[in-house]
């Protein structure tokens, strides 16, 4: 079965810090991708998503991430994190052609110090 | 629109007994999904519906539980009957098209049971 791992359970940067969060699946055919991100006490929202094309993705808040197929790999990134970006994100993924479900990543909680 | 819109918010009950918990999707979303979060098992996918009919339900936990979608606005999840294993967030999200598109969630309802 598809599955989805994200490295870091919880992070703690500075603000000003560059960010990257892991994640990799474990189906080897065509995917979908997603980051998702709960802000304390707020819904989760899709952050950016990953269809076909350009490898790297850009969303929202200057986050981006980048597919690397060889790699299994989604990562997020953000060059300079901001306290306003504190919130559990999470992977996930679709296996097209297999089933309609996304598959979710237990989620990384990230915590910026002022 | 107002969202996805969840009931209750929050649930204190005592084991043994059922507990309803409630969803109203976006208007016009196709598909509907439950979710259940927990420390322990993260982001969980219980159940999903396209077009009011159940597509797969094969992340139930036990026959304990059960969800139905009488029409296209408004969905149950039912636990009866309750035990403390199941205190968890759970969350209402839709969909529109294709089950991968962008999932709307629900604020969740924060489940506890004693």
């Amino acid at each position: 079965a598809q599955s989805v791992s994200q490295h870091n359970h919880h992070v703690i940067l500075s603000e000003a810090a560059s960010l990257e969060l892991g994640c990799n699946y474990s189906y080897g055919g065509t995917v979908n991708l997603f980051w998702y991100v709960q802000y304390p006490g707020q819904h989760l929202q899709l952050l950016l998503k990953y269809f076909s094309g350009d490898p790297l993705v850009k969303g929202i808040k200057g986050f981006e991430a980048e597919f690397i197929k060889s790699k299994f790999s989604f990562n997020l990134r953000k060059p300079s994190v901001q306290w306003s970006d504190t919130a559990e994100y999470f992977c996930a993924v679709n296996a097209v052609n297999r089933d309609d479900k996304i598959i979710f990543g237990k989620g990384t909680r990230l915590h910026i110090l002022p | 629109d107002a969202g996805v819109i969840q009931s209750p918010r929050h649930e204190v009950t005592e084991m043994g007994q059922e507990v309803t918990l409630r969803c109203k999707p976006i208007s016009g979303h196709d598909y509907l999904f439950w979710y259940r979060q927990t420390m322990m098992r993260g982001l969980e996918l219980l159940i999903y519906f396209n077009n009011n009919v159940p597509i797969d339900d094969s992340g139930m936990p036990e026959d304990r539980f059960s969800a139905k979608m009488p029409n296209a606005s408004f969905s149950t999840l039912k636990i009866q009957p309750s035990e403390p294993r199941d205190s968890a967030v759970y969350f209402c999200a839709s969909s529109l098209g294709f089950s991968y598109n962008e999932q709307f969630f629900g604020p969740g309802t924060r489940l506890t049971v004693l």
